[in-house]
């Protein structure tokens, strides 16, 4: 089936360490994102990616990184600089480049928690 | 900037009832397209419904309805005979052009939990 997958569902990180969330998808979007979602606070970009080998900044960029050097693949790397990194990730994808014309599909997440 | 508002935060109602749920935006561009997404216990968001600024009719889809009116920016969802599949967080969001051109950010509410009791 046709979707979006994120791996681990779960991931505990100690203070100081580098953790990376993977996200593949299989729908051959161009464009790819990813969400913070904190209690109460809704979802947040953190980076976005209209096509292989380039992405942008989104609103909370500070302490994460990207890449994208295959269409199907965007990992985000949340390192030792991010001062509060524990809450659901959530990456998407959509087949419009400009992120307006059509839906996002959505990953089922990854909880990351610092311990 | 652009802006969603989602006040209700937590919405319990009794299976069967119907409920609204209430959607206000903010934006000053007058093309832009507006979303709702349900984000069930599983944890992924899954897409119900787009409108672009232009086409303010109402849209009902099964026991979905949408009631768009630009008048007072608002962009609500109605759910007819609720039932327990639809407890869920529902999350309204907005789209609209990026000053710079290209990727046109989406802002999300912060969403809205509905829980719908047997």
């Amino acid at each position: 089936d046709g979707g979006i997958t994120q791996s681990p569902k779960y991931l505990f990180r100690k203070e100081g360490q580098n953790v990376t969330l993977s996200c593949e998808q299989n729908l051959n979007h161009d464009a790819m994102y990813w969400y913070r979602q904190d209690p109460g606070q809704g979802l947040r970009l953190i980076y976005y990616s209209q096509i292989v080998n380039d992405f942008q900044k989104g609103d909370i960029a500070e302490g994460y990184s990207v890449s994208r050097e295959k269409k199907e693949s965007f990992p985000l790397t949340v390192t030792s600089a991010q001062k509060n990194p524990t809450a659901f990730y959530l990456c998407a994808s959509s087949i419009d480049p400009s992120g307006q014309q059509t839906e996002a599909f959505f990953g089922q997440g990854t909880r990351l928690t610092v311990v | 900037a652009q802006k969603v508002t989602q006040a209700q935060t937590e919405i319990s109602v009794v299976e069967k009832e119907d409920v609204t749920l209430d959607c206000v935006y903010e934006t000053r561009d007058t093309t832009y397209y507006l979303f709702w997404y349900k984000q069930p216990p599983s944890g992924e968001l899954v897409f119900l419904i787009r409108r672009n600024s232009f086409d303010e009719q109402n849209e009902i889809s099964g026991r979905y309805s949408w009631n768009f009116q630009k008048s007072t920016s608002s962009f609500n969802f109605t759910i007819t005979a609720s039932q327990v599949v639809d407890s869920a967080v529902y999350f309204c969001a907005l789209s609209e052009a990026d000053l710079s051109g290209g990727y046109q950010k989406v802002t999300f509410g912060t969403g809205t939990k509905l829980q719908v009791i047997p």
